[in-house]
């Protein structure tokens, strides 16, 4: 299994485009989230599913819009990228695992400056 | 809304000192997880800990539970250069998404 696999690994955009980050999991999980991490902020959640079509805003969602079409895709969309969008961000998917654990399992990570 | 924090922020070490982190939650835990992330790495499960007052122990890590289920320690003996690392700790929200707090990285020089 590959786990959670995110694309693209590094990507540079101006002020103003947009552009998707891609998330795609193998472990048939029904959670998924993203997360932006910057330095001292640790992980901030953006978005999150509990399922196929069902998505919900984490803390910091604005300027970002998500979608759950399938149970194995989670991407995430910036509308109109802006240089405090610069970050690493994390997608990760979960489901209660064996004795009620529910493990987060994150992909390696888009890291995305905005110029 | 649900607030995890940790502390230290940062923690330097030589190798073979203990080091410990903390984390308190503004709002009492169904259960707690533990997180490590190497330099330019992604998180990785470490724990949970889900009884009031529970304590576990992974080799040279040993993890508490406070008894009001609002706050966690990780205690590390003996460090290592592999330890290095940011430690997060992180409580369901909703039970759907993790709220982590800001983690405490750890440098361990030889």
């Amino acid at each position: 299994n590959a786990g959670v696999t995110q694309t693209p690994k590094f990507q540079v955009l101006k002020t103003g485009q947009s552009m998707t980050l891609q998330c795609a999991q193998d472990m048939n999980h029904e959670y998924m989230s993203w997360y932006r991490q910057d330095p001292g902020m640790g992980l901030r959640l953006i978005h999150y599913s509990v399922g196929a079509g069902i998505t919900d805003q984490g803390e910091v969602p604005n300027g970002y819009n998500v979608s759950r079409s399938t149970t194995e895709d989670f991407p995430l969309r910036l509308l109109s990228a802006a240089p405090s969008q610069t970050s690493v961000y994390f997608c990760a998917s979960s489901t209660r695992g064996d004795r009620g654990v529910d493990i987060q399992y994150f992909g390696a990570g888009t890291r995305l400056s905005v110029l | 809304g649900q607030q995890v924090m940790q502390i230290p922020q940062y923690q330097h070490v030589q190798e073979g000192e203990d080091f410990t982190t903390y984390c308190n939650s503004s709002t009492t835990l169904s259960n707690i997880q533990w997180y490590k992330q190497r330099p330019g790495g992604h998180p990785v499960f470490l724990i949970q800990l889900v009884k009031s007052g529970e304590v576990k122990k992974q080799k040279r890590l040993t993890f508490q539970f406070g008894e009001a289920k609002k706050n966690s320690s990780l205690h590390i003996t003996a460090t290592q250069t592999t330890d290095v690392g940011t430690y997060f700790c992180a409580g369901w929200n909703s039970g759907y998404a993790l709220n982590f707090g800001k983690g405490t990285s750890l440098l361990v020089t030889p």
